[in-house]
């Protein structure tokens, strides 16, 4: 399938380890941090979002952790699996518009 | 699988040029986004369309332009095309006004030679 191309950071992990994404951000306003996976070939698929006055939010296989003190947002991922090879996403929102950083290209070795 | 459509799927077309890219929501989705990913910018928010009106603007040239129909539908127009637009053009979509939670379409691959 086609792929970004971006010069990305690359996370290359072993099938069944825990993966953990960073991502820091610039607008303290933001009001909704999101994380967003795009396979190649497809356009971004929604994961899991957390509120600004949260720390921590968990859902299936997947945990993402905020810390408004440094700005940074993070995304665990539990027993990765080879489906979840992807470019992965952060976004805020800034003014009702979603603003997306560069991503991360997970690659997950059998 | 989205719901949301894309067309075409690929464009191939010359500097100079305008094409119209088509995308159609979700089923009862009001909101309609549209975004430009591309080597060096990454994925950009270009425009927001809710229930036919204009909702939000981002980093969308004056040679592009945009459009939400009566049945939600929205076509993005690029004109005077240049070698530098070349990208992935997205569609998403999202019952709301003004949601984070988007569903994005396949996209068009736009090449401007």
């Amino acid at each position: 399938g086609e792929s970004v191309g971006l010069h990305l950071p690359t996370l290359s992990v072993q099938e069944g380890d825990n993966s953990i994404i960073n991502c820091a951000y610039s607008n303290s306003a933001s009001d909704y941090f999101i994380w967003y996976k795009q396979e190649s070939g497809k356009g971004p698929q929604f994961i899991i979002d957390i509120r600004s006055n949260m720390d921590k939010r968990q859902g299936q296989r997947v945990t993402v952790l905020l810390n408004k003190t440094v700005k940074h947002l993070s995304l665990q991922i539990a027993a990765t699996q080879p489906g979840d090879s992807a470019v992965y996403f952060c976004a805020e929102t800034r003014g009702g518009k979603l603003i997306f950083g560069q991503g991360t290209e997970l690659s997950v070795k059998p | 699988d989205s719901g949301v459509t894309q067309t075409p799927k690929h464009l191939i077309t010359a500097t100079g040029q305008r094409v119209t890219l088509r995308c159609s929501p979700r089923s009862g989705d009001l909101s309609v986004y549209w975004y430009q990913q591309s080597l060096d910018q990454g994925l950009q928010f270009l425009i927001q369309y809710y229930n036919g009106e204009e909702r939000a603007k981002g980093n969308i040239l004056e040679r592009f332009s945009a459009q939400q129909f009566p049945d939600l539908h929205s076509e993005l127009n690029l004109s005077s095309l240049e070698l530098g637009d070349s990208a992935l053009y997205f569609c998403a979509s999202s019952p709301r006004g003004s949601s984070y939670e988007q569903y994005f379409g396949p996209g068009t691959r736009l090449t401007v030679t």
